[in-house]
């Protein structure tokens, strides 16, 4: 079963901030964000581990609560580089099963 | 490196015909997935091989078929297609099953 991701969609104006969700009906061990802009390959953002452990390339902040089963993507002082649809992973048999997007357009 | 390969790019295909999709992971990865993108759906799980077998599978018709190679590249094959089929196929490629994930840009199929 997929993770529910939300909002849908967020517009903002560059430096503003902005959170987006992922929550899943199941237990979670993992969390995997992933960036996908117009036209272009999703690029990996980072990995939210049960336990607090996180691994990530960017300087994008997020947050895991394993009671809630849900994770939280914080796009802090955003910039145009910041808009494209974000999907969230989690792992469901061994495998990424990914939520529909929140897509992100950061406007000057 | 070099990054995830797909080809090709773009086909075009019609109701009743298969396709058959390549994908040549980053050197070293043994992990190669495979997810059908239509707008509004995000990305839908097809199957995983590991060093030519296959560990997973979405839910999706027996039309859809992949396979691995000894060298870790992947195909996918779709049989019979149908209007629906149209989407974005995406291959990514890891070390391992959780790990990070490195996406191909993908082969864009349309049926007509």
């Amino acid at each position: 079963q997929q993770p529910v991701q939300s909002p849908q969609a967020v517009i903002l104006r560059e430096g503003e901030d902005a959170v987006i969700n992922c929550s899943s009906s199941k237990a979670l061990y993992s969390v995997h964000w992933y960036r996908q802009k117009h036209g272009e390959a999703p690029v990996f953002l980072m990995i939210l581990l049960k336990g607090g452990e996180q691994k990530g390339h960017e300087k994008i902040s997020a947050s895991f609560n394993e009671k809630k089963q849900q994770s939280s993507l914080y796009l802090t002082a955003s910039q145009l580089s910041y808009s494209g649809t974000y999907f969230c992973g989690t792992d469901l048999n061994n495998r990424l099963a990914f939520g529909k997007g929140n897509q992100v357009v950061v406007i000057p | 490196k070099a990054g995830v390969t797909q080809t090709p790019r773009y086909l075009i295909k019609t109701r009743g015909q298969q396709v058959t999709l390549s994908c040549s992971p980053i050197s070293g990865h043994r992990s190669v997935s495979w997810y059908q993108q239509t707008p509004g759906q995000g990305l839908q799980f097809l199957f995983e091989y590991f060093s030519e077998t296959q560990r997973n599978k979405g839910n999706f018709p027996g039309r859809f078929s992949g396979r691995q190679f000894s060298n870790s590249r992947s195909e996918m094959n779709v049989s019979t297609l149908e209007l629906g089929d149209s989407a974005l196929y995406l291959c990514a490629s890891s070390l391992d099953t959780t790990g990070e994930l490195f996406f191909g840009e993908g082969s864009r199929l349309t049926v007509l």
